[in-house]
């Protein structure tokens, strides 16, 4: 099992469109957890942090579920600004000072 | 102002040249970071450094040698360059456990 796991998609949507992500880990004493976005040809750009609680900024909401291994980002109210990759990271916890393990991306299309 | 800046931004050269990228950070961080994301997209870390120390060095060939002359800088050198070095290289940097922030990515381009 691959340590980060995510659905490559794309996911194709329409604007005003609810979408949600999953994304998988195998490291069970992962300690932090974030989400990331990239455009074509751009850096990652972090969106948010994901707290045990679960979190919520705007549109986006972040959970964690630890006892199944996966956090998830939701999306509401889609717009066309939204189409990019999203990375989920995870910080293993035996991988030493902060380094991020990323999945491959989920890539998102909001249309018209 | 950009936080996080490495040159150069592109990058072409011919296979078995040796060529660097450089990075300098803002931001006051403590850890600076080198990945490769290649052609399917794959973000993979390579190099770590805390206060100019090395602390992660993931399976990389030898021929890619970072330094870091002090906190805010990390450059990544490269002996001969193969056509499989063809990525994008992303410096990131971060304080303690905080999420990282990436510089804009160096595009190299192996002919």
């Amino acid at each position: 099992r691959k340590e980060v796991e995510q659905d490559p998609g794309p996911f194709n949507v329409p604007e005003g469109a609810t979408v949600a992500f999953n994304c998988t880990y195998s490291n069970s004493a992962s300690q932090s957890f974030f989400w990331y976005r990239q455009d074509c040809r751009k850096e990652p750009k972090l969106l948010m942090s994901v707290y045990s609680s679960g979190n919520e900024d705007g549109r986006f909401t972040a959970q964690l579920n630890r006892a199944s291994q996966y956090i998830s980002l939701l999306i509401r109210d889609s717009k066309l600004s939204d189409s990019a990759t999203y990375l989920c990271a995870v910080r293993p916890l035996n991988s030493g000072y902060s380094t991020l393990t990323f999945g491959k991306g989920t890539m998102l299309l909001v249309s018209p | 102002d950009t936080a996080v800046s490495q040159t150069p931004k592109y990058l072409v050269t011919q296979m078995g040249n040796d060529k660097s990228i450089k990075c300098e950070q803002n931001l006051g961080h403590d850890t600076m970071y080198w990945y490769k994301q290649d052609s399917k997209k794959f973000l993979k870390i390579m190099f770590s450094y805390n206060n100019k120390e090395l602390i992660i060095n993931e399976t990389v060939p030898n021929r890619f040698s970072p330094k870091s002359p002090d906190k805010a800088h990390l450059n990544l050198h490269i002996n001969s360059l193969e056509l499989g070095d063809s990525a994008v290289y992303f410096c990131a940097s971060s304080l303690d456990s905080q999420p990282q922030h990436f510089g804009d990515g160096t595009r190299l381009s192996i002919l």
